[in-house]
């Protein structure tokens, strides 16, 4: 059981450029989210899934897309990288009606 | 509108000593309360959580200690130890969404 996985761990964009920050669980976990880490502000809800098929924004959605074709995968899509977007991303999963998330360990973001 | 709020944003404790970090919430709807661990290069992890129908919840050496009339939740660490030196955030969630706190750094000297 490998839990959260998270590739790359480090990135450094120009802006302007796009990328796709990858996430995959293999806990089977229907809930699937996005979250990034900036100092001293924890961490803030990006986009989130229910399932298969189903997504929706969270608290900083902006600049950010992601789809869910699988219940394992949920990438994370930047389309123009900009500066404001430096910042460490974590992938978070949860199951059933559980309330526990757990998290990946974590893509490094700088955007130059 | 920050709706976790945590203090204090840095804390240093000597070993053995009583590590205590406080949060307060505005959402009355929120309907559990976690409190997560990261050390350095970490994603975060689950150390303890409530639910805000019970005032108190301790495992080991970490309690929570809930007020839900204050709308105050705190982490109480005893007999703190230097591998307890990572950054705290508290959470609350109503249905699946965290919302954090800003974190609190711990640094435990030995």
């Amino acid at each position: 059981n490998a839990g959260v996985t998270q590739t790359p761990k480090f990135q450094v964009l120009k802006t302007g450029q796009s990328m796709t920050l990858q996430c995959a669980q293999d806990m089977n976990h229907e809930y699937m989210s996005w979250y990034r880490q900036d100092p001293g502000m924890g961490l803030r809800l990006i986009h989130y899934s229910v399932g298969a098929g189903i997504t929706d924004q969270g608290e900083v959605p902006n600049g950010y897309n992601v789809s869910r074709s699988t219940t394992e995968d949920f990438p994370l899509r930047l389309l123009s990288a900009a500066p404001s977007q430096t910042s460490v991303y974590f992938c978070a999963s949860r199951g059933g009606l559980a309330y526990e998330q757990y998290f990946g360990p974590g893509t490094r973001l700088t955007v130059t | 509108q920050q709706q976790v709020k945590q203090s204090p944003q840095s804390l240093i404790v000597q070993k053995g000593g009583i590590s205590i970090i406080n949060c307060a919430y505005e959402n009355t709807a929120f309907d559990y309360f976690p409190w997560y661990q990261q050390f350095p290069g970490k994603g975060p992890a689950l150390l303890i959580a409530i639910r805000p129908d019970v005032s108190e919840k301790k495992e080991g050496r970490f309690t929570i200690s809930f007020n839900k009339s204050a709308k105050q939740f705190s982490l109480h660490i005893m007999d703190s130890q230097p591998g307890d030196s990572a950054t705290y955030f508290c959470a609350a969630s109503k249905g699946r969404a965290l919302t954090f706190g800003s974190g609190t750094r711990l640094q435990v000297q030995p």
